[in-house]
């Protein structure tokens, strides 16, 4: 099983500032298959970003995915107030399907 | 609009069952795999089990494998799980999400939830 840490825990930032949120697997992801999720307080997950890189549909060009193998970052480039909310790492290459812990991102 | 829609969750006691469903709209549902991913209060996200478009293959995280069971009617859109031995740490949200077409890749496309509680 790949196991995904998320670092930090939770990120107090400011309106305007950057967000970088890491997420580091246990062996390497094959084929970066490795997605991010937005949740915000009493909903469902969002998917925000695929393959490592590729954004979902809906989501503004400051959110970024970057990375391969065992090291992938999401940055924010200037966080707007709806940005706030907890961000999950989750791989699709091996079963079992994996998510990392999370990373709360909170207004400082 | 795509849309799905959880339904079944409840209050039930250690040892019991519950069958959850997932009503899907606006898709063609059988040409999609689809999944189950619980979250427990306050807690993180964790894949439960998931079925392809077919309903021939199916997978299972070891933390309810022999005890939930996953199944899909084509005919009436509709994602199941069978859920035998509950436990309290089976308390959670059950979110059922498709995936991006006919593979348990990227979770696409998620229900709003509903809440399984297991208590005495």
């Amino acid at each position: 099983e790949i196991v995904l840490t998320q670092s930090p825990g939770t990120l107090s930032l400011s309106p305007g500032e950057k967000a970088t949120l890491s997420c580091r697997a246990s062996q390497s992801v094959s084929n970066n298959y490795l997605a991010w999720y937005q949740q915000k307080p009493g909903q469902a997950p969002r998917l925000l970003i695929y393959g490592a890189s590729s954004r979902a549909t809906g989501f503004p060009d400051r959110f970024s995915g970057s990375g391969s193998g065992t090291d992938f970052t999401l940055t924010i480039s200037r966080l707007e107030p709806e940005d706030f909310a907890v961000y999950y790492c989750q791989q699709y290459g091996s079963l079992p399907r994996t998510f990392g812990q999370g990373t709360k991102v909170e207004i400082k | 609009e795509v849309q799905l829609v959880e339904s079944g969750g409840d209050l039930v006691q250690p040892g019991g069952s519950l069958r959850l469903s997932c009503a899907a709209s606006g898709l063609v549902f059988s040409t999609y795999a689809m999944s189950w991913v619980r979250q427990a209060p306050g807690k993180g996200l964790e894949w439960v089990a998931g079925i392809r478009g077919g309903g021939d293959t199916v997978h299972y995280a070891d933390s309810v494998k022999g005890r939930f069971t996953i199944s899909r009617d084509n005919s009436k859109n509709t994602l199941y799980l069978e859920m035998n031995s509950l436990r309290a740490g089976d308390t959670a949200t059950y979110y059922c999400a498709a995936h991006y077409g006919d593979y348990l890749n990227r979770f696409d496309l998620w229900g709003q939830g509903t809440l399984v509680t297991v208590s005495s």
